[in-house]
């Protein structure tokens, strides 16, 4: 089993609707979360970090619920720049072995 | 104000031949990594170091090593090259911190291809 599962997708959705994407983790000691984002053939890039209590950014919520190793990431009102991979990270418990998902690809239609 | 750079940018290898992919960063961060970057797999963590003369494995380490003699470098050596470490490689690096949620730098990317 990967330690950091995520559906693949890709999601096709228009401009303006709500996509949601999961990811789950294997290591119930895990510390740290986060979403990347990945443009085609570049590098990843910090989106967000994911906190207990939920956390928002704008257009975008993440949530982490501990008990179902389970991370989520809400995007409000898409755009058409949205169109990404987007990738989950769970750190570990000494906080530097940092583990990403295989990515959800998004992409936002006119 | 350079951050984490990644040398070569593209390369082409034959199978058997060795070389190095370069890494440098220059914000005094103490742990560094080493990815690479496969359609369907992600990325997937060969070799990371906490500190100088401190590596470690990931979970494809197998055909790379590492080393880490100052806290800026951090090269990944392929031994013997195989068409199976066809894949991009990102370099990656963070600084150390009493929170957990510092976030990592990554360099451009190698893309690599080795017939």
């Amino acid at each position: 089993r990967k330690e950091v599962e995520q559906d693949p997708g890709p999601f096709n959705v228009p401009e303006g609707a709500t996509v949601a994407f999961n990811c789950t983790y294997s290591n119930s000691a895990s510390q740290s979360f986060f979403w990347y984002r990945q443009d085609c053939r570049k590098e990843p890039k910090l989106l967000m970090s994911v906190y207990s209590s939920g956390n928002e950014d704008g257009r975008f919520t993440a949530q982490l619920n501990r008990a179902s190793q389970y991370i989520s990431l809400l995007i409000r009102d898409s755009k058409l720049s949205d169109s990404a991979t987007y990738l989950c990270v769970v750190k570990d418990t000494g906080g530097f072995k940092t583990i990403f998902g295989a990515g959800t690809r998004l992409f936002v239609k006119a | 104000n350079a951050g984490v750079t990644q040398t070569p940018k593209f390369q082409v290898l034959k199978t058997g031949q060795s070389m190095t992919l370069q890494c440098a960063q220059d914000m005094n961060h103490e742990y560094m990594s080493w990815y690479r970057q496969d359609p369907g797999m992600g990325l997937r963590l060969i070799h990371y170091s906490v500190g100088a003369g401190i590596t470690d494995q990931g979970e494809v380490p197998n055909g790379y090593n590492v080393s880490r003699s100052t806290t800026e470098d951090f090269p990944l050596r392929l031994l013997s090259a195989a068409p199976s470490q066809t894949s991009v490689y990102f370099c990656a690096s963070k600084r150390r911190e009493s929170s957990y949620n510092s976030p990592l730098h990554f360099g451009n990317g190698t893309r690599l291809t080795v017939t």
